[in-house]
Parts: structure tokens; sequence; C-alpha cells
């Protein structure tokens, strides 16, 4: 079975972009989607990216997606932050035999 | 509008039985496959399993597998997750979401969630 880290907290200024790290333990990044997910305070996750790098429809282009083979990591990237982006973030992949997700990445938005 | 809408809170005692639902509508729900992911309090998502009810066909993370079952009645629309015996580590919140992306496990809609709570 193979882990994703995520840092357990990032914070930024409205208007700034900020960057949440996917570190894959084992198993290229590469072989297998990414998906990131949003869950605000108290509500349901929604999908900001899928398949690595797309945005679903109605995800605003400020969200954006990419894989570091290098680092065998993936990242999403928010620009132009708002204080509405503030939420938990996790990242989703899998292998033949599992689904993981990252442990969660609350983002601050001050 | 595609739309899951899952069945309301419930609280149990431990040993008891539960079985709690997700409704699916504005698709063909038998096209689809439906995942079911924990939460527990104050913690991050968990994959449970994913079943297709077109045919049943169901997957089990291995954390989860013999814990719970999952099943599905598409002439209703309609996902299970289901518990024998309950215990007080069940206590979280339970979410289904369906797989709509084209790539694998990725999940495009989302249902409200369904607090369990499991205390004598």
């Amino acid at each position: 079975n193979f882990m994703l880290t995520q840092p357990h907290s990032v914070s930024e200024s409205p208007g700034k972009t900020v960057t949440i790290s996917c570190t894959r333990s084992s198993g290229s990044i590469a072989s297998n989607y990414v998906q990131w997910y949003q869950q605000r305070p108290g509500s349901a996750p929604t999908t900001v990216i899928y398949e690595d790098n797309q945005r679903p429809s109605g995800v605003p282009d400020r969200f954006s997606g990419s894989i570091d083979s290098s680092s065998n990591s993936a990242s999403l990237t928010i620009s132009g932050l708002k204080t509405e982006d503030e939420a938990d973030y996790y990242c989703q992949s899998y292998d033949s035999s599992n689904v993981v997700f990252g442990g969660g990445t609350k983002l601050t938005v001050l | 509008e595609v739309q899951l809408v899952q069945s309301g809170a419930e609280v149990k005692k431990p040993g008891e039985s539960l079985k709690i639902s997700c409704k699916g509508s504005g698709y063909s729900f038998t096209s689809y496959w439906i995942g079911w992911v924990r939460q527990m309090p104050g913690k991050g998502l968990e994959w449970m399993g994913i079943i297709y009810p077109g045919d049943s066909d169901t997957r089990y993370s291995p954390s989860f597998q013999g814990q719970v079952t999952i099943s599905a009645d598409k002439s209703i629309s309609t996902a299970y997750l289901q518990w024998s015996s309950l215990k007080a580590s069940d206590t979280a919140m339970y979410y289904c979401a369906r797989l709509g992306f084209g790539s694998p496990y990725g999940m495009d809609v989302w249902g409200q969630g369904t607090t369990v709570t499991v205390s004598s």
C-alpha cells in the first residue's frame, strides 16, 4: 500500500497564490490520476481537480493541478486567493488494490 | 440536476445493525459507480468501497472488507451501506459519491452525508 502525504496546514493572504503538495510514498505519481477535493466546514467535499489537472465545470480557473515525477508529487495551486477558498483540501489517487486519500491540508486565508 | 440524497442521521447502540441509503436522481443510476467515504470526527476522508448498480459489482477497500456491506437496488436508484453489528468506532459521517469522471475513482457528485453515532 502507498500513502499520500500533505502538509497539515498552509496559510496565505487574500489575492496571493498558494500551492498544496501531495507526495506519493511508493509507485509513480504519474501512473495513476490524482484528484483534489475541497471541503468547507460543515459541508460535503466537492471536486476541484480531476485527472491530475482537469477542472470540473463551475470551478474557477484560479484552481490548477499538476504532477512532478521528479518529486513523485502532485500539487494544487490556487491563485488570487479569496476568503471563500478557506477549507480543507484532500488529494486522492489509487493503485491496483486500493484508493487512497491524503491526510488533508487546512488552508487558512487571512 | 444530478443529485445524490442520503438518508438522515442515525443514533444507535453498540451491537445494533444499520443500513443507510443514497438515492440518485437526474442521471442513469445504473451507468455509474457509486462510492462510499468515511470521515470520523475531526479526521480526514477514508475510501470504503464502490458498487456498480448496473450489475452490483462491488469492491471494498482492504480496511473495510468484512466490516461493512455495500449494496444497491437499481429499481429505486438507491445504494446502501450497512453494518450487522455497530461499534463505537463506527461513529462518523458517511458520504456517497458518484464516480462520474472518465478516469477511475474520480468523484464528481457527492451526497450531503449521513451522520452515524454509536453510543451506549
